[in-house]
């Protein structure tokens, strides 16, 4: 059973396209990520969602959308995609605890745009 | 958050043991130190977490001086499927966490 699930694994779209990847956690976790994995392999946090609330909403351009329709699902919309937006996106989740916390990742979806 | 750095890439034999430092000058009193392996075209995964001394799993240790300021990651005889990309990561739980990757130290293990 795959604990963190993202759909699609692949994605090749022309720039100007909208285009959503999904995700979905059936660990019954209480927080969810979206990392961004760069060409040189910088891994990033975009946006943090607890209990279906964003709690971090790093410095990503407003055409990124994420939306949380309830604590097991994180999707991510993308506008008018560039050329720029071309990388590895790793959907993540964890469990809020006092003590350290372990992160689940998805195996990724790669997105390139021509 | 405190900002880590590793060095960026290391090379070991099969058998080896391999240790992996990661300094973290600026850790704050409820950070926890926590390491990650990804392999190409995969995504990052939990191999071990502490707070200070020594923690051991059935894959690895982790080394914490008393100090908190820096930590090794210690692996054991290698072998080739060891060969990924091994990140240190500090971060505390705030409800919504912001962790934030360094660039990790690229593990390349020859036979």
């Amino acid at each position: 059973d795959t604990a963190v699930s993202q759909t699609p694994k692949y994605l090749v779209t022309q720039m100007g396209n909208d285009k959503s990847i999904k995700c979905e956690q059936n660990l019954g976790h209480d927080t969810m990520y979206w990392y961004k994995q760069d060409s040189k392999k910088f891994l990033k946090i975009m946006f943090s969602y607890n209990n279906k609330e964003l709690i971090i909403n790093e410095t990503v351009p407003n055409r990124f959308s994420p939306k949380s329709p309830d604590k097991a699902h994180l999707n991510l919309h993308i506008n008018s995609l560039e050329l720029g937006d071309s990388a590895v996106y790793f959907c993540a989740s964890s469990r809020t605890s006092s003590s350290g916390n372990t992160i689940y990742f998805g195996e990724g979806s790669w997105l390139t745009v021509v | 958050l405190a900002k880590t750095t590793q060095p960026i890439s290391m090379d070991s034999y099969e058998g080896q043991e391999v240790n992996i430092t990661c300094s973290h000058n600026n850790i704050a009193t409820n950070d926890y130190i926590t390491w990650y392996q990804q392999f190409p075209s995969q995504g990052p995964r939990f191999i071990i977490q502490g707070y200070k001394t020594k923690v051991t799993n059935e894959v690895a240790s982790l080394f914490i001086p008393a100090d908190r300021k820096s930590s090794t990651l210690s692996l054991p005889r290698v072998s080739l499927s060891d060969t990924a990309v091994y990140y240190c990561l500090v971060a505390r739980n705030t409800g919504g966490f912001k962790t934030i990757f360094g660039a990790g130290t690229r593990l390349f293990v020859k036979a």
